[in-house]
């Protein structure tokens, strides 16, 4: 069965640094998706950046980019110039070819320091 | 554009007592449709998903059901609460596929 790993339950950042927040997941399909999901203290659940796992090429949403090294099953997600804004939950999100839905990582909680 | 609307935001019910989750979809058709439920300080457990009308899979045996009566429709029920029910529920959709899931704006339940 897939998994998603987020090994970080909480980080912190002071605004306008750079952090990187850890994924990792373990599938044995060749075709699927990963998400990056952000829920702000209205827990609205919003879509921060998606990556095709056919695409060599990292995906960049604005200040948000990810690391995706297939291989070895990682998909990081670095924040630059981070914002007050941008203190929120972040979820991981596996979509394999094999079953209809997300399997999401448990989060990571992350602090922006003024 | 599409919406997703989901209600009541609150709900506090007594152990024991119904449950009745409401989500519908507007500005597409035949989207597949989710339950999770996010305990506090955990992520996010799916519960149900469909493809399609009547077409309800169930991810974790439970208490809880979910039907879909109608294309854009999706209710998630319980004939009576557990405490262990508690927890912020959330409905999403998306096209059929890999598809983006969109979520609701979730309903925090509370079983005193």
């Amino acid at each position: 069965a897939q998994t998603v790993t987020q090994s970080q339950p909480e980080m912190s950042v002071q605004e306008a640094e750079t952090v990187t927040l850890s994924c990792t997941y373990d599938t044995s399909e060749s075709d699927y998706y990963l998400f990056w999901y952000k829920q702000p203290p209205s827990r609205q659940m919003i879509l921060v950046i998606r990556q095709e796992a056919y695409k060599q090429q990292n995906a960049t949403e604005n200040r948000f980019s990810v690391n995706f090294q297939k291989a070895a099953k990682s998909f990081s997600l670095k924040i630059s110039d981070s914002q007050l804004g941008d203190a929120a939950m972040y979820f991981c999100a596996y979509y394999g070819g094999s079953q209809g839905n997300l399997i999401f990582g448990k989060g990571t909680k992350l602090s922006v320091k003024p | 554009s599409q919406t997703i609307h989901q209600w009541p935001a609150t709900l506090v019910q007594p152990v024991g007592s119904p449950l009745s989750l409401e989500c519908t979809v507007e500005g597409t058709s035949n989207p597949n449709l989710y339950w999770y439920r996010q305990a506090a300080g955990r992520g996010l457990q799916l519960l149900f998903y469909s493809v399609g009308i009547g077409q309800i899979s169930s991810e974790v045996p439970q208490n809880l059901s979910a039907s879909r009566p109608q294309d854009r429709q999706f209710i998630l029920s319980s004939k009576k609460l557990l405490l262990s029910d508690s927890g912020f529920y959330l409905c999403a959709w998306s096209r059929q596929g890999p598809n983006v899931l969109t979520f609701g704006a979730g309903s925090r339940l509370t079983v005193l």
